[in-house]
């Protein structure tokens, strides 16, 4: 089974409005990781959240929230008011008890002006 | 802001050569990571290091690769006797934590084996 599901290959979202991509995980460790990376044109890859397994809330970091669904094993990135530098891959990463991550596949996102 | 900084940004290499990709994490940071990303594919995972040992490898870390912190800054990755297959983005990372703590990427180094 895939660690890390990411079923939306492209999304297209207009600027300023708000856009979900979704993430499912799996995983039988009591205590992960969550995390969202954003990946530009160019190649780097850039954190952007984490939400821990024990955390109550969800978390913020500015533009982006992380809706953590724990029962439903799903870490979904909310990026509020989109602007035209959103326009990149994205993809969800987990960490289990041990030190490795695992990245799902992506997602396109294409901001329009 | 600190950064993890990786060179070179472009490493092209005839298949068979061995190939060192550099990488400078982030100075307070204890645990080092290298992935892989072929092109147009998901990030892999390839090894974990800490305390001047390997904690953690994937099944593509083969004898074909090895790391090493040479000294108290650099942290590498050598492939030896590269491979067409080998050719993809390399990215470094570093945290200061292990497993709860956030990994910082590097710029990664795009290698092209001919």
């Amino acid at each position: 089974a895939q660690k890390i599901t990411q079923t939306q290959p492209g999304m297209f979202v207009q600027e300023k409005e708000a856009v979900t991509l979704d993430c499912t995980y799996d995983t039988s460790d009591p205590s992960y990781g969550l995390f969202w990376y954003k990946q530009p044109s160019s190649g780097e890859m850039i954190f952007l959240i984490y939400q821990g397994s024990y955390d109550q809330q969800n978390a913020t970091e500015g533009r982006y929230s992380l809706n953590f669904q724990k029962a439903r094993k799903s870490a979904n990135l909310v990026i509020s008011a989109s602007q035209l530098g959103d326009s990149a891959m994205y993809f969800c990463a987990m960490r289990e008890m041990g030190n490795q991550f695992y990245f799902g596949t992506g997602t396109s996102l294409t901001v329009i002006p | 802001e600190p950064e993890v900084t990786q060179t070179p940004s472009h490493q092209v290499t005839q298949m068979g050569q061995e190939v060192i990709l550099r990488c400078v994490p982030i100075s307070n940071h204890l645990y080092f990571y290298w992935y892989r990303q072929i092109l147009g594919q998901k990030v892999e995972f390839l090894v974990s290091f800490y305390n001047n040992e390997i904690s953690e490898k994937s099944e593509i870390f083969d004898d074909q690769f090895s790391v090493e912190r040479p000294d108290g800054s650099n942290f590498t990755l050598k492939i030896r006797s590269t491979k067409l297959e080998d050719s993809a983005m390399y990215f470094c990372a570093s945290s200061e934590l292990g497993a709860q703590g956030t990994q910082y990427f590097g710029p990664g180094t795009r290698l092209t084996v001919l």
